[in-house]
């Protein structure tokens, strides 16, 4: 089945604890992006990748860093975590830039205390 | 600059009414892609409808349907004869030729029975 799954569903970690979200597609595409969705601003782009070891800054990446080492994993990482980061985490994979829209992972819900 | 417009913060309807909810967007780009996706209570993201700019032919889908309008730059989407089930918050974006997706901040919709 194609998907993107995303790791952990729910995660509570406490402030400064560096945590890592992972994401992996299994259908070769190219574009990934991991959004986050906070009630009243709807979804906010954080990073994206074009493709391996081409990664890029959404509207939101500050506090956060992502990598491309392959193609299907795009995983998310929280070096020093504050509860202003607690939110619904999405990644997203496209066959490619622009018009093909998204599949999305089913979200991770991060609680920062 | 893009930007989706959903003006509509929550709509209330009761069960085999029609609703339908508005989304206006910007862009100077001639080529553009229009999305709708649905988010129900379990949290995930669901692909509705995918539009490019140059197709401006309304689309059905069941009880879904589509008005596509560049004079106004709207993209609204019809539910006809509503049903519990469909009680989400509905999300309307639109993707340039670059690399970005614009999401507006969602319709949160409520089916009475």
């Amino acid at each position: 089945e194609a998907q993107v799954t995303q790791n952990p569903r729910y995660l509570i970690t406490v402030t400064g604890k560096k945590l890592t979200v992972t994401c992996s597609q299994n259908m070769n595409h190219e574009y990934m992006s991991w959004y986050r969705q906070d009630p009243g601003l709807g979804l906010r782009q954080i990073y994206y990748s074009m493709n391996v070891e081409v990664t890029d800054k959404g509207d939101v990446p500050e506090g956060y860093k992502v990598s491309r080492k392959e193609k299907r994993n795009f995983p998310l990482i929280l070096e020093s975590p504050s509860p202003n980061q607690t939110s619904l985490y999405f990644c997203a994979s496209s066959l490619s830039r622009g018009g093909y829209g998204y599949t999305f992972g089913s979200g991770t819900r991060l609680t920062v205390v | 600059a893009q930007k989706v417009t959903q003006a509509q913060t929550e709509i209330s309807v009761v069960e085999k009414e029609d609703v339908t909810l508005d989304c206006v967007y910007e862009t100077r780009d001639t080529t553009y892609y229009l999305f709708w996706y649905k988010q129900p209570p379990s949290g995930e993201l669901v692909f509705l409808i995918r539009r490019n700019s140059f197709d401006e032919q309304n689309e059905i889908s069941g009880r879904y349907s589509w008005n596509f309008q560049k004079s106004t730059s709207s993209f609204n989407f019809t539910i006809t004869a509503s049903q519990v089930v469909d009680s989400a918050v509905y999300f309307c974006a639109l993707s340039d030729t670059g690399n970005q997706f614009y999401f507006g901040t969602g319709t949160s919709l409520t089916v009475i029975p």
